[in-house]
């Protein structure tokens, strides 16, 4: 079992280009989220998954998209980046299906905008 | 809108010494606390906690909840250096798909 996973794991931006990152997860977890980390700002969530094919909002989405196509997999999209978006990405999954709600981390992204 | 404290921002300790974090929280509904320990990456799962005075325990680490006073202690005894990490709480609300997480503590064990 790999657990979680993603790529890449260091990514340098322009500003405006833009950029997918892809978390996939084998443990057969219905829920999935992507999450923002920032300097004394603790973990924020930017968009969340309950089951394939469906997505919703978080605490942070403006200028993030995301697909969940697969139940293994859930994309995040950045479509013109900033350097606002400068942050370690974290996806995580969890098995909330069974009634557990901790969640399982990736290992993350690096993302620098310039 | 829930909210999630966690005191100190910052410890620095020595190797032997016992220490206390702590967790306090405004839930809608609450359902669970959930203790976790980030190194150099990603977050790693410890503790949950769904009822009080219920101590969970795991080798030096222990947490317990208190749900009238609303927070939540994480103990680590016999500290190492490898405890040296960001320690996370965060609360899951009934009905809420998701868990909203403190800013955590930065734990600095010193040989």
């Amino acid at each position: 079992n790999a657990g979680v996973t993603q790529t890449p794991k260091f990514r340098v931006l322009k500003t405006g280009q833009s950029m997918t990152l892809l978390c996939a997860q084998d443990m057969n977890h219905e829920y999935m989220y992507w999450y923002r980390q920032d300097p004394g700002m603790g973990l924020r969530l930017i968009h969340y998954s309950v089951g394939e094919g469906t997505t919703a909002k978080g605490e942070v989405p403006d200028g993030y998209n995301v697909s969940r196509l697969k139940k293994q997999n859930f994309l995040l999209g950045l479509e013109s980046a900033a350097p606002s978006q400068t942050s370690v990405y974290f996806c995580a999954s969890s098995d909330r299906t069974s009634g557990r709600p901790e969640q399982y981390f990736g290992p993350g992204t690096r993302l620098t905008v310039t | 809108e829930d909210k999630v404290v966690q005191s100190p921002l910052s410890l620095v300790v020595h190797e032997g010494d016992t220490v206390t974090l702590n967790c306090s929280y405004e839930v809608t509904n609450f359902r669970s606390l959930l203790w976790y320990k980030q190194e150099k990456k990603a977050p790693t799962f410890l503790f949950m906690l769904t009822s009080s005075g219920i101590e969970k325990k795991s080798g030096r680490l222990s947490s317990i909840l208190d749900k009238k006073e609303l927070f939540s202690i994480l103990n680590i005894t016999a500290t190492q250096t490898g405890d040296s990490a960001v320690y996370l709480c965060a609360v899951e609300a009934r009905g809420n798909e998701k868990l909203t997480f403190g800013t955590g503590t930065r734990l600095t064990i010193i040989p």
